[in-house]
C-alpha cells in the first residue's frame, strides 16, 4: 500500500531561520511522482513541485529546495531564511499515474508558523 | 489565473439540505477529476475519482448513495452531499487533471467549506 508520513506535526521558527520539514514515502512502484504542497490558511492548495522517481536530483527555487533520496524514502523540503509569508501546513504527497490514476496520496501535514 | 473553478467557495445550510458542488476545468479537458475532503486540522483524502463518461470510483468507506458524483462534460464534475448532517460539515477540493501534460502536476481548486447546521 502506499503512504506518506510527516512525522513532524507543527513546527515554530523565528524569521529567517532556515526549516527543513519531512517525507518520508511507501510504495511497491517503480513509476511514481512526489509533490509538495502549501495550504494557507484561506485554503486553496498551492502546487511547490513535483518530481518523478527517475529523478534523484536536488532541486532549488529560490528559497526552496528539495532533497529526494530513493535508498531512504524520503523527500524533503528546506526553507532557507524563513518568511512570516511561509506560515501554512505543508502537504508531501505520492501519486502512481499508471496503477492508481493519478490520485494522490497526502501526508499527514505540517504546520509551519514562522513568528517575526 | 486559476486552472479549475470550484463553485460555491462556503455554503452554509440546515441539517437535511442537499449540496451540489461544481468543478470546472477552465483551459483543458478532463477526463479525470478527483474529489477530496479535508476535516479541520487533517490531511485531504480522496473520496473518488471522477471519470466523464462513466461512474465514479468511491474510496473504500465512502458512501456512494450520500455523495453522488456526475461528470457529464469534459470539463465538468459536480458533487452533490445529498441530505447533508453536520458530520458531513468539511472542506471539500477537487483536481483535475490535464492529460495532454501527462505527468503534470494536479490543478486544484480553491475548495468549497460546508458548513451544515
Amino acid at each position: 500500500a502506499q503512504k506518506v508520513t510527516q512525522a513532524q506535526t507543527e513546527i515554530s521558527v523565528v524569521e529567517k531561520e532556515d526549516v527543513t520539514l519531512d517525507c518520508v514515502y511507501e510504495t511497491r512502484d517503480t513509476t511514481y511522482y512526489l509533490f509538495w504542497y502549501k495550504q494557507p490558511p484561506s485554503g486553496e492548495l498551492v502546487f511547490l513541485i513535483r518530481r518523478n522517481s527517475f529523478d534523484e536530483q536536488n532541486e532549488i527555487s529560490g528559497r526552496y529546495s528539495w532533497n529526494f533520496q530513493k535508498s531512504t524514502s524520503s523527500f524533503n523540503f528546506t526553507i532557507t531564511a524563513s518568511q512570516v509569508v511561509d506560515s501554512a501546513v505543508y502537504f508531501c504527497a505520492l501519486s502512481d499515474l499508471y496503477n492508481q490514476g493519478g490520485k494522490l496520496i497526502f501526508g499527514q501535514g505540517t504546520e509551519l508558523s514562522v513568528k517575526p | 489565473g486559476a486552472v479549475v473553478s470550484q463553485h460555491p467557495s462556503r455554503v452554509i445550510c440546515k441539517s437535511g439540505t442537499s449540496v451540489k458542488i461544481e468543478c470546472r476545468s477552465l483551459d483543458f479537458q478532463a477526463t479525470t477529476m478527483f474529489w477530496y475532503r479535508q476535516f479541520p486540522k487533517q490531511s485531504l483524502m480522496l473520496m473518488a475519482t471522477s471519470n466523464e463518461g462513466s461512474k465514479a470510483t468511491y474510496e473504500q468507506g465512502v458512501e456512494k448513495d450520500k455523495f453522488l458524483i456526475n461528470h457529464a462534460s469534459l470539463t465538468l464534475s459536480t458533487l452533490t452531499v445529498t441530505s447533508a448532517h453536520p458530520e458531513d460539515s468539511s472542506f471539500y477540493i477537487c483536481s483535475a487533471l490535464n492529460p495532454d501534460r501527462g505527468w503534470g502536476p494536479q490543478h486544484f481548486g480553491d475548495g468549497t467549506r460546508l458548513s451544515i447546521l
